[in-house]
């Protein structure tokens, strides 16, 4: 059983560029979501795709956006990056989506982002 | 909206000492809780769940709607308990909501 895989692990852009995370989900699971976890607090929803379409959004703008493909593997681009936008970037995959689920989340090691 | 609050960011303890760790939330509907676990240089993972009344590791969690609670228990703490402990609340279709995060140092 393959797990959760991220990339990149580290990277390190500038104000008002735009960046584009990956993840491949575990084998089996057709739900992928994806949380930011700043310094210090606990990860935060971002969206939610299932079967390649968002099922969900938390508190965030626009230029967060997503996609999720036919092997559900998914990515997670945020445009015009601020400095709060530094953070560790959580993909989580699971089965469920539309039917529900049992809430267990598998994660992955996250990509920590760099806004300077 | 929900929202999940753990007040103490570290906890100490001195090994076979009890360890609590609190967990109140916030939801209008009904809730699903969860504790999530991180051990160092691992990712995160499920520790427990309401629904299912287990215990895990010597962990229990019992949910008290009228308290609106969820705290973490285990009566006698082991080094390996050391970890960052999220507790969560799912608000459907497994999107969750974390709380800060309890950093639990055990004490040899």
């Amino acid at each position: 059983e393959t797990g959760v895989t991220q990339s990149p692990t580290h990277l390190i852009k500038t104000r008002g560029q735009q960046v584009t995370l990956r993840c491949s989900s575990q084998s089996g699971h057709n739900t992928v979501s994806w949380y930011q976890q700043a310094l210090g607090q606990g990860p935060q929803f971002i969206f939610q795709y299932y079967r390649e379409e968002e099922n969900g959004r938390g508190n965030f703008p626009p230029r967060f956006s997503g996609l999720q493909f036919p092997n559900y593997s998914s990515e997670l681009n945020v445009n015009a990056l601020e400095l709060d936008d530094s953070a560790l970037y959580l993909c989580a995959s699971s089965l469920g989506g539309t039917a529900g689920g049992t809430g267990e989340l598998f994660f992955g090691e996250g990509s920590r982002l760099t806004v300077l | 909206a929900q929202r999940v609050t753990q007040p103490e960011k570290l906890l100490s303890v001195f090994k076979g000492a009890p360890v609590e760790l609190k967990c109140n939330y916030s939801y209008s509907g009904s809730p699903e809780l969860f504790w999530y676990v991180q051990y160092s240089r691992q990712r995160l993972q499920l520790l427990l769940r309401h629904i299912s009344r287990e215990s895990i590791k010597g962990f229990t969690a019992d949910l008290n709607k009228g308290e609106t609670s969820f705290h973490l228990k285990k009566p006698f703490a082991q080094e390996e308990d050391s970890a960052m402990y999220y507790c969560a609340l799912s608000y459907g279709n497994n999107r969750l909501a974390f709380g800060k995060g309890n950093q639990v140092v055990v004490i040899p």
